[in-house]
C-alpha cells in the first residue's frame, strides 16, 4: 500500500518560510489521486492546510492560503509545502496524506513532523 | 465554512462496552464525513468514509451511519486498543473541516 513520508526542519525562526517535503512510495503521483497537507498544533485537533492534483488544481484553506504553496515534483515522486511568515501559532505536527477524489476522504497518512516557529 | 461539532468530548469506557460518538454538521453536507482514529503519538487513520463506508482493514466493530447534518460513529465491544481520539472531517466543501474529536479512554 501507499506510504507517505513528511520530512523537513524542525525548528523554523518566526517571520521565516516552513518548508516540508512528503515523500510517497509504492505509487506514483503522477498517477492519480490527490494529495495534501494537515496540521495539527501540539495537542489540539486538525486543519486541513491544502490539495493538490497532479497536472489540475490545486486549492488551499482560506485562512492560509496567503501564505501557503504546494508544489509537486515528480521526479522525485514528492511534493512540499511551503508557508511563510510564521509564527508561534503556526508550531504543529504537519501531516501529508492522499485523497481519492477532490471532495473525499484523507485514507493514507505519513506519520507527521514537528515543526517548532521560535527564536 | 462548515463547522462540525462532536459529542461528548470525552468517554471513559470498560471493555466489551458500546462507544456511541456523534458528530453533528452546521449545514447540509448530505453523507460526505468520515471518520478517523488517532492514537497517542500516532497519525490519524481513517476508519469510516462517506458516514458509513468501512475503510478498508477496520474492524468489523466500527460502524457509521448518518446523513444531512448529524452522524453517528458506533464502536460494537470495545476492545483495549481502540482507546484514542476520534475525528470526524467533512468534505463537502472547501474548505475541509475536522470535529474537536472525542477522547475514548478504557476503564
Amino acid at each position: 500500500q501507499v506510504q507517505l513520508q513528511e520530512s523537513g526542519p524542525g525548528l523554523v525562526r518566526p517571520s521565516e518560510t516552513l518548508s516540508l517535503t512528503c515523500t510517497v512510495s509504492d505509487y506514483s503521483i503522477s498517477s492519480g489521486y490527490y494529495w495534501g497537507w494537515i496540521r495539527q498544533p501540539p495537542g489540539k485537533g486538525l486543519e486541513w492546510i491544502g490539495s493538490f492534483y497532479h497536472g489540475g488544481s490545486t486549492y488551499y484553506n482560506p485562512s492560509l492560503k496567503s501564505r501557503v504553496t504546494i508544489s509537486v515534483d515528480t521526479s522525485k515522486n514528492q511534493f512540499s509545502l511551503k508557508l511563510s511568515s510564521v509564527t508561534a501559532a503556526d508550531t504543529a505536527l504537519y501531516y501529508c496524506a492522499r485523497q481519492e477524489y477532490t471532495y473525499s476522504s484523507l485514507d493514507y497518512w505519513g506519520q507527521g513532523t514537528l515543526v517548532t516557529v521560535s527564536s | 465554512e462548515i463547522v462540525l461539532t462532536q459529542s461528548p468530548d470525552f468517554q471513559s469506557v470498560t471493555p466489551e462496552e458500546k462507544v456511541t460518538i456523534t458528530c453533528r454538521a452546521s449545514q447540509n453536507i448530505g453523507t460526505s464525513l468520515h471518520w478517523y482514529q488517532q492514537k497517542p503519538d500516532q497519525s490519524p487513520k481513517l476508519l469510516i468514509k462517506y458516514a458509513s463506508q468501512s475503510f478498508s482493514g477496520v474492524p468489523s466493530r466500527f460502524s457509521g451511519s448518518g446523513s444531512g447534518t448529524d452522524f453517528t460513529l458506533t464502536i460494537n465491544s470495545l476492545e483495549a486498543e481502540d482507546a484514542a481520539t476520534y475525528y470526524c472531517h467533512q468534505s463537502s466543501s472547501l474548505p475541509f473541516t475536522f470535529g474537536p474529536g472525542t477522547k475514548v479512554d478504557i476503564k
